[in-house]
């Protein structure tokens, strides 16, 4: 099956700093790529869609200066999360579409705590 | 209204019992219906997919779908405390999933 990884698996940090996570597709080769965010007890809630080597697009109430993507590859995407605050945490999720497959695969995830 | 409704519940059966998760949805342009299965701390993997009526079994699994009553559902059998996890509904039109808020379930040994 489709691996996907995610980088940092849970992270912590100060408000009002910046924190990047990393998104990779390890066997297959992904076209699209699905930024979610999942608060606690709740469903997955699309932030962002992005193509590779183009401007993501972002869901209404997601400030696109605030979460910067990058799908610089087939194989990468990253999200950062800019200026963190304690709002911000939640549960991340990437989710890399192959496009032989036509299929969302989903990455493991990363946990972030703002203090 | 929500484009798709799903009970968060949680959901207490003893070991063995048949499972019972259900999903209504409002917009009958949506092809597409799967199943995906989270545990704790953990991304979203598939567990069943389907795009017509009826029945389509895997396993302990079994999803059905009724586009007329728009309604989802899905059937785990002999379920086991390994399938402790919430369940997520999705449907999809084109370019678009839609999740369900996820049903948690709780299997008792």
């Amino acid at each position: 099956g489709a691996v996907v990884s995610q980088h940092p698996s849970w992270v912590i940090c100060k408000s009002g700093t910046s924190v990047k996570i990393e998104c990779r597709s390890l066997d297959f080769q992904a076209t699209t790529m699905f930024w979610y965010r999942q608060f606690p007890k709740q469903s997955l809630m699309l932030m962002a869609t992005s193509n590779e080597g183009s401007k993501a697009t972002y869901e209404q109430g997601v400030e696109k200066d605030k979460f910067l993507i990058n799908h610089a590859s087939l194989t990468l995407s990253t999200l950062t999360v800019t200026s963190a605050h304690p709002e911000d945490s939640s549960f991340y999720i990437c989710s890399p579409l192959s496009g032989t497959y036509n299929e969302q695969f989903f990455g493991p995830g990363t946990r972030l705590t703002v203090l | 209204q929500k484009e798709v409704e799903q009970d968060p519940g949680p959901l207490s059966v003893p070991e063995g019992a048949i499972v019972s998760l259900n999903c209504t949805y409002s917009n009958s342009a949506f092809q597409y219906f799967m199943w995906y299965r989270q545990y704790s701390r953990k991304g979203p993997e598939l567990l069943m997919y389907t795009y017509s009526s009826g029945n389509k079994e895997d396993g302990r699994f079994t999803a059905q779908v009724d586009k007329s009553s728009k309604y989802i559902s899905l059937f785990i059998r002999d379920s086991q405390p390994s399938d402790s996890a919430t369940y997520l509904c999705a449907i999809k039109g084109g370019f678009k999933t839609i999740f369900g808020a996820g049903t948690r379930l709780f299997v008792k040994a």
